[in-house]
């Protein structure tokens, strides 16, 4: 059975601190993918990554990282130099079978970053 | 592209009574459609799969008959409420897959439901 473990369940940052979301997941699939959201206060999830199994590479966008280890099971997520705006709940989320079956998500992580 | 909607965005009703909540997409044609629900600080969790043309598949403990969900065309599903409870409250999420881009999962704003 797939799972997806978010143990930090709020974090409170000032403006400009890194942070960085764990996430570790639990699957008996060798092809799966697993994606971050953000789910800001009005409450529409925003897709931010989608990285399948097979690309261990990590991936920078901007201010947005995500460090994707195998070995660990684990993709977390970092946010460099905090922004008011970023403050949010972020969803770590796993499918199996190739990515067309339903996503399995986190309980979730309610960042605030205050200024 | 891959635009999907919910209507209403948010809906009151009194107890005992039926909701109905669409979820469209605009601009793509969904063979796939899930439901999911989001309790107050709560995570989403997968209600239905619903399959155009076929009848939905619904998760462990969600109630068939309480949680109707039609998905009569290639942009169109619906999840009717019946009889709705105040512990049916919650925030409804749909989400749309596109043949074209079978990796994705393109998410509806959401419909918050509060049952009186």
């Amino acid at each position: 059975a797939q799972k997806v473990t978010q143990a930090q369940t709020e974090i409170s940052v000032v403006e400009k601190e890194d942070v960085t979301l764990d996430c570790v997941y639990e699957t008996r699939d060798t092809t799966y993918y697993l994606f971050w959201y953000k789910q800001p206060p009005s409450g529409e999830l925003v897709f931010l990554i989608r990285r399948n199994s097979f690309d261990e590479q990590n991936e920078i966008s901007g201010r947005y990282s995500w460090n994707f280890q195998k070995s660990t099971s684990s993709f977390n997520f970092t946010i460099t130099a905090s922004q008011v705006v970023d403050s949010a709940v972020y969803f770590c989320a796993l499918s199996e079978g190739g990515g067309s079956e339903k996503l399995v998500f986190g309980k979730g992580m309610k960042l605030t970053v205050n200024p | 592209g891959a635009v999907v909607s919910q209507h209403p965005s948010w809906v009151i009703c009194k107890s005992g009574t039926s909701v109905k909540i669409e979820c469209r997409s605009l601009d793509f044609q969904a063979t796939t459609m899930f439901w999911y629900r989001q309790f107050p600080k709560q995570s989403l969790m997968l209600m239905a799969t619903s399959n155009e043309g076929s009848k939905a598949t619904y998760e462990q403990g969600v109630e068939k008959d309480k949680f109707l969900i039609n998905h009569a065309s290639l942009t169109l599903s619906t999840l009717t409420v019946t009889s709705a409870h105040p512990e049916d409250s919650s925030f409804y999420i749909c989400s749309a897959r596109s043949p074209s881009r079978p990796n994705e999962q393109f998410f509806g704003p959401g419909t918050r439901l509060t049952v009186l």
